[in-house]
């Protein structure tokens, strides 16, 4: 069975930096889009980033452009996201979420998401 | 951005009842609306996508209607292993949105 595992949460200050990493199973990691969408405490889920299937094209909630940054290591079967100058507003758990349809993002849902890691901001 | 409301906030049901979960949307999404389930501590599993297409291995017990702005999750036969959020989310245009979750108490 297919599955995602999140890792590199964790307590920081404000502005500081994590690294999130999610691994992914199977063969065909690198045939589909993957994002990261997070769920602040009390809070509805938000969608944060997404990146192409090969890595070349991403895109960001306003709220990440320019603090967040996306990338993947197909060869490694891996998804990240890069936060910098982070805020008590991005406690959350971020969950990596992977799209149902090869290709774009677009018009696209999520089919497989995995349990979250926690980032807590805080001084 | 595209506002999802959900209602009811919280829904309490006895088992065997039937579960209805409406989501709103601030405008059309045509039928690109997925509805999600999380129970507590697990990840979010995908139910529904295209406002109607069950995911795989989803009992025919879960359903998803609706099109435009207005849709309807419902669960029939509510069992014990029902109690989760249920979340609805638009991947029409971006950014996609969720809705803020319709808890089900059994």
């Amino acid at each position: 069975e297919v599955q995602l595992l999140e890792s590199g949460g964790g307590l920081v200050q404000p502005g500081g930096s994590l690294r999130l990493s999610c691994v992914g199973s199977g063969s065909t990691f690198s045939t589909y889009a993957m994002s990261w969408v997070r769920q602040a405490p009390g809070k509805g889920m938000q969608w944060v980033s997404h990146i192409s299937g090969s890595g070349g094209s991403t895109d960001y909630a306003d709220s990440a452009k320019g603090r967040f940054t996306i990338s993947r290591d197909n060869s490694k079967n891996t998804l990240y996201l890069q936060m910098n100058s982070l805020r008590a507003d991005d406690t959350a758990v971020y969950h990596c979420a992977k799209l149902a349809l090869r290709g774009s993002w677009y018009n696209n849902w999520f089919d497989l998401w995995g349990q979250g890691t926690l980032v807590s901001v805080s001084s | 951005d595209i506002v999802l409301t959900q209602s009811p906030a919280t829904l309490s049901l006895s088992p065997g009842g039937s579960a209805t979960l409406s989501c709103r949307a601030s405008q059309t999404v045509s039928s690109y609306l997925a509805w999600y389930q999380q129970k507590p501590g697990q990840a979010p599993r995908l139910l529904v996508y295209g406002a109607s297409s069950r995911a795989t291995g989803i009992p025919d017990r879960f359903s998803g209607s609706g099109s435009g702005t207005d849709f309807t999750f419902t669960i029939s036969r509510v069992e014990p292993e029902d109690i989760a959020v249920y979340h609805c989310q638009q991947y029409a245009t971006p950014p996609y949105t969720f809705g803020q979750g319709t808890k089900l108490e059994i």
